[in-house]
């Protein structure tokens, strides 16, 4: 079956202790990103890639890494979480990046709370 | 400016009855992509429908029907037969091209519609 998939699906941590939100897709897609979910504030993207080894900074980079060394992963890390980084973790994938027609497909969602 | 309007915080339908999510959107690029997704209690994002900006003939898929008028800026959802398992929150996005040429392709979302379905 076609899909996102990330783990944890839930995660409650505590400040400062470094975490990794893994996503992995299967549909050989080129593009995949990382948004963050927020109340009032909607889905905003934290990081982006447009293929393998190339990454780039979504609109709230701040507190979060990313690496992409396969196709197929695409994983965040949370070096030094806190609190206002409790949020609903979307990882997203679409066959290329430079098209505005592609769909992007989404994973599951983490949640994370961090206290 | 936002990019992408819902005006319809939420929404009651009977079941087996039609309903009709609004969404309009500001772009002034020529090409870009109009999409619907499905958010339900649970948390996931479901891909419902797409329309391109340059498709001439409204998007269907199943029971969703895309109404999309270009001149106007939008593109409302239309659920036909409504049911139970329709309840949720409704998301419309845009993909557009960066300013810049290079950059993020990303979606961008509205606030959403919660619909809910009443038997």
């Amino acid at each position: 079956e076609a899909q996102v998939t990330q783990n944890p699906r839930y995660l409650i941590t505590v400040t400062g202790k470094k975490l990794t939100v893994t996503c992995s897709q299967n549909m050989n897609h080129e593009y995949m990103s990382w948004y963050r979910q927020d109340p009032g504030l909607g889905l905003r993207q934290i990081y982006y890639s447009m293929n393998v080894e190339v990454t780039d900074k979504g609109d709230v980079p701040e507190g979060y890494k990313v690496s992409r060394k396969e196709k197929r992963n695409f994983p965040l890390i949370l070096e030094s979480p806190s609190p206002n980084q409790t949020s609903l973790y979307f990882c997203a994938s679409s066959l290329v990046g430079g098209r505005v027609t592609d769909t992007q497909y989404f994973g599951p969602g983490t949640r994370l709370t961090v206290l | 400016a936002q990019k992408i309007t819902q005006t319809q915080p939420g929404m009651f339908v009977q079941e087996k009855e039609a309903v009709t999510l609004d969404c309009t959107y500001d772009t002034s690029d020529q090409s870009y992509g109009l999409f619907w997704y499905k958010q339900p209690s649970s948390g996931e994002m479901i891909f419902l429908i797409y329309q391109g900006s340059y498709d001439e003939q409204n998007a269907t898929e199943g029971r969703y029907s895309l109404n999309f008028q270009k001149a106007r800026k939008s593109a409302n959802l239309v659920i036909s037969a409504s049911q139970l398992g329709d309840s949720a929150m409704y998301f419309c996005a845009m993909r557009e091209a960066p300013y810049s040429g290079a950059g993020s392709y990303q979606l961008t979302f509205g606030k959403g519609t919660k619909l809910s379905v009443i038997p």
